[in-house]
């Protein structure tokens, strides 16, 4: 079955730096591959994804991007704000499997003003 | 994440009684998934079901776990004989189909299960 790695586990950053969190997955058969973010005390909420087919997607600060080849995605937040702390997963998705996404173990983002 | 509704938020249960999780999904969503979320960990799959039938169980324990989703109301999440390493967050999500990209899945706020 597929298996989801993400890095780092947490994360620091100062209000106005970048924050980027990684992820690889196992099964070249998943072609989709959303972001969820969590804030304290509720169920994660989608934010961006991104199909196999494509390289990068940007939606205002929020950007992913994909290398197929390597197996990896990343998400990439710019100019963090102190409301963009909460927790982040990437999951992965095949389309010829059962639906079910695999889901990384997480990435506490923290921004100090 | 108003539109998945789950209860009770907050549910806390003896070692060896049961526990009841109920999840309604969004309007119109006819696939329900349930969770596990440990404290420090990701999101573990238990099952998925769609009204009346349990699609995929791969993720749920062979004991003392059962789901259901009947043709009327909420799917439940039941847990028999509770022991404190089921203490966790329990989500539910739905989503309209199978097949459909994530951005019509939808999680809930989830119900937090204590064992004492």
């Amino acid at each position: 079955g597929e298996n989801v790695e993400q890095h780092p586990s947490t994360l620091s950053v100062q209000e106005g730096d970048s924050a980027v969190i990684k992820c690889t997955y196992s099964d070249s058969a998943s072609n989709y591959f959303p972001w969820y973010k969590q804030e304290l005390g509720k169920g994660p909420q989608l934010i961006i994804d991104i199909r196999s087919n494509v390289g990068e997607k940007k939606d205002q600060r929020i950007a992913v991007t994909l290398n197929k080849t390597a197996k990896h995605f990343s998400l990439h937040i710019t100019e963090t704000q102190p409301e963009d702390s909460a927790v982040y997963f990437c999951a992965a998705l095949s389309r010829g499997g059962s639906y079910i996404p695999t889901f990384g173990r997480g990435t506490s983002l923290i921004v100090h003003p | 994440n108003a539109g998945v509704m789950q209860n009770p938020r907050h549910l806390v249960r003896r070692r060896g009684q049961e526990a009841r999780l109920r999840c309604s999904p969004m309007k119109g969503h006819s696939h329900v998934y349930w969770y596990r979320q440990l404290p420090e960990e990701g999101l573990k799959f238990m099952v998925y079901l769609q009204k009346e039938n349990i699609i995929d169980e791969s993720g749920m324990p062979k004991e003392r776990f059962s789901a259901e989703f009947p043709k009327e109301g909420p799917s439940i999440l039941r847990i028999q004989q509770v022991v404190r390493g089921d203490s966790a967050a329990y989500f539910c999500a739905s989503s309209p189909g199978q097949g459909r990209l994530m951005r019509g899945y939808t999680f809930g706020s989830g119900t937090r299960l204590t064992v004492v």
